[in-house]
């Protein structure tokens, strides 16, 4: 079955402490990964992507993910933490043919302490 | 730019009653999403169109759910009758590459919240 898995329902940091959100996904074509942020009252915005090439890709705000085949991880990384990173963040794949569609996590909250 | 809008943000309604919600996906972008957020089932993919056509619609719960897109720049999801249970936030995005979607960034809408009493 397609899947994807976030272990960490809410994680909570100190401001300027580093952070890394997990994601594990089951998937069986080449995948597409994918990272969002919600705020409050807002939609999705996207991070950042991975389709190939090299495995640590970087995102906005400072973000980067680095895709781990064989572990099936694809998990977010930030050196350091600002107040303003307080949010759900959502791990996604998908597939490069059509008709398929993403598949989301349920999603890491994270919140920030100062 | 203006990004995916989606009306009304907040729908208060009682239970029975028809509910129809709105989305306008960004200019030039060919694929359209319609998901359901709650707390429970966390982002669902409720149906999908490329070109106005419904390409996916196996998310969708039941026949009470209905969704058009009768031109490029308006799609609506139909809820009749509506119930407690769809509550949920509903979210709109659109991408703009319908052939190989899942390898362009998905651009969502700011939702719907919807509360059925």
């Amino acid at each position: 079955a397609q899947s994807v898995t976030q272990p960490d329902i809410h994680i909570t940091v100190s401001e300027g402490a580093s952070l890394e959100l997990r994601c594990n996904y089951s998937y069986g074509a080449t995948p597409y990964l994918f990272w969002y942020v919600q705020s409050p009252g807002q939609g999705l915005q996207l991070l950042l992507k991975y389709f190939s090439g090299d495995t640590l890709v970087q995102g906005i705000k400072g973000f980067e993910a680095e895709f781990k085949r064989s572990q099936s991880s694809f998990n977010l990384r930030k050196p350091s933490v600002h107040w303003s990173d307080a949010a759900e963040y959502f791990c996604a794949v998908g597939a490069k043919q059509a008709g398929t569609a993403l598949i989301f996590g349920k999603g890491t909250t994270l919140s920030v302490s100062s | 730019d203006a990004g995916v809008i989606q009306s009304p943000r907040h729908e208060v309604t009682e239970m029975g009653q028809e509910v129809t919600l709105r989305c306008k996906p960004i200019s030039g972008h060919n694929s359209l999403f319609w998901y359901r957020q709650t707390m429970m089932r966390g982002l669902e993919l409720l149906i999908y169109f490329n070109n106005n056509v419904p390409i996916d619609d196996s998310g969708m719960p039941e026949d009470r759910f209905s969704a058009k897109m009768p031109n490029a720049s308006f799609s609506t999801l139909k809820i009749q009758p509506s119930e407690p249970r769809d509550s949920a936030v509903y979210f709109c995005a659109s991408s703009p590459q319908g052939a190989t979607y899942s390898n362009q960034p998905q651009h969502f809408g700011d939702g719907t919240r919807l509360s059925i009493l």
